[in-house]
């Protein structure tokens, strides 16, 4: 188990407010992603980070930002919430194989 | 375009029967293919994996087949338990992708029923 948390677990947001979701990880692995879960589109890559202040998108980048400023945690922001963005987020970090860790998730509503 | 598909979203079994869960592929350059498993209110947790250099991978009651030709692969479960229901996500990644990224397929909701 890598040993990672996802806070919060669940958020209930207003349209246009910005968001930070957090991911910690306590296993020092270098690469970590975000991905939201949709139905219909399974796990869908937002973005993913390979180290320190390294980042880059995924295939649904549009409107989030992310930040890695320490090995342990991955920020994903929210910029300006729409409601295209409620979804159930997962953090996920990957150690020396190709398999993924993934924390609990987030429930994000925007309303 | 989705490169994993899943094509059914859910499979209902009996229990003690085999189930069997589909996933097909379009990027030829997939070379490693994993399924997760996903309870409710959980993060998916790794269930079985195999390379391409492979076309069947076994563990206990769990058994991935891959037919490269085809670009498909199955996981069956056998004998299937009640405590198997669960979303199934099948996921694939290219050797050489250097952050061995995962694309995941939709998911296929498994219901085992007692």
């Amino acid at each position: 188990d890598a040993g990672i948390t996802q806070s919060p677990r669940h958020k209930v947001t207003e349209t246009g407010t910005p968001v930070t979701l957090r991911c910690h990880q306590t296993e020092n692995h270098r690469y970590m992603y975000w991905y939201r879960q949709d139905p219909g589109h399974g796990l869908r890559l937002i973005h993913y980070s390979y180290g320190v202040k390294d980042t880059d998108k995924g295939e649904v980048s549009d409107g989030y930002s992310v930040s890695r400023s320490k090995t342990e945690d991955f920020l994903l922001t929210l910029e300006s919430a729409t409601s295209s963005q409620t979804s159930v987020y997962f953090c996920a970090t990957r150690a020396g194989n190709y398999g993924y860790t993934f924390g609990s998730g987030t429930r994000l509503t925007v309303v | 375009d989705q490169q994993v598909k899943q094509n059914s979203p859910s499979l209902s079994v009996q229990e003690g029967r085999i189930s069997i869960l589909n996933c097909d592929y379009t990027n030829s350059m997939f070379d490693y293919f994993l399924w997760y498993k996903k309870y409710p209110a959980e993060g998916p947790t790794f269930l079985i994996s195999i390379s391409s250099i492979k076309d069947k991978n076994e563990d206990g009651r769990f058994t991935v087949f891959l037919n490269k030709s085809a670009k498909h692969l199955s996981l069956h479960i056998v004998p299937s338990q009640p405590g198997d229901s669960a979303v199934y996500f099948c996921a694939a990644s290219p050797y050489n992708n250097a952050g061995n990224m995962l694309t995941f397929g939709g998911g296929t909701r498994l219901m085992v029923k007692p």
